[in-house]
């Protein structure tokens, strides 16, 4: 079964640097998500990637796929407490829908 | 729309009794995935449901847990009995397409 390793599992960063968030997968990526967790909520989707070396910017958050690598980076600039919490990949292990998580990478932002 | 409705938000009871989660997905949603949530073990997919009927329960830890979905805008998860190793923030999910999926605010259960 496929499996999503995340790394580093935990971060602290101060305000304003910048940071980089890894998802490696155990098999080929046929698509690859990012959702954000904040605690005692539930996961808010940020972006797909379905191409390889496909690239998508939301505010000052970037995620790029490498298919080759099976891997996706998350990379934040200039972070800000607000983009404090857990980063989660996802990636559908098969064509109905349902997705596999990574455990997370909890991001901790100090003012 | 108010998003995925998840009820009780809280839960505590006692090893031996049954527990009964709800989830109202989001209207239009064709699917829906029930999740539970722990530190050790991460995020899990317990089961989900295509258009009301249950595509995938291999996550179902065992036959203590049944899911059910009786219409588009409402399904269960049923812990019977409950055991404190169940005690974990359970989600549900509703999703309009492949891998874009809404979460509801979970329920945190503690089974004592």
């Amino acid at each position: 079964s496929q499996e999503l390793e995340q790394s580093p599992q935990s971060l602290i960063v101060q305000e304003g640097k910048n940071l980089t968030i890894n998802c490696t997968s155990s098999k080929t990526l046929y698509g690859l998500y990012w959702y954000k967790q904040k605690y005692g909520e539930g996961l808010i989707f940020l972006m797909m990637l379905q191409k390889g070396g496909e690239e998508k910017s939301h505010e000052k958050i970037t995620a790029k796929l490498d298919e080759k690598k099976q891997q996706s980076s998350l990379h934040i600039t200039a972070s800000q407490p607000s983009h404090a919490g857990i980063y989660l990949c996802g990636a559908a292990p098969g064509s109905q829908g349902n997705l596999i998580f990574g455990k997370g990478t909890k991001l901790s932002v100090k003012p | 729309d108010a998003g995925v409705i998840q009820s009780p938000r809280h839960e505590v009871t006692e090893m031996g009794q049954e527990v009964t989660l709800r989830c109202k997905p989001i209207s239009g949603h064709n699917s829906l995935f029930w999740y539970r949530q722990t530190m050790m073990r991460g995020l899990e997919l317990l089961i989900y449901f295509n258009n009301n009927v249950p595509i995938d329960d291999s996550g179902m830890p065992e036959d203590r847990f049944s899911a059910k979905m009786p219409n588009a805008s409402f399904s269960t998860l049923k812990i019977q009995p409950s055991e404190p190793r169940d005690s974990a923030v359970y989600f549900c999910a509703s999703s309009p397409r492949p891998g874009l999926q809404f979460f509801g605010p979970g329920t945190r259960l503690t089974v004592l």
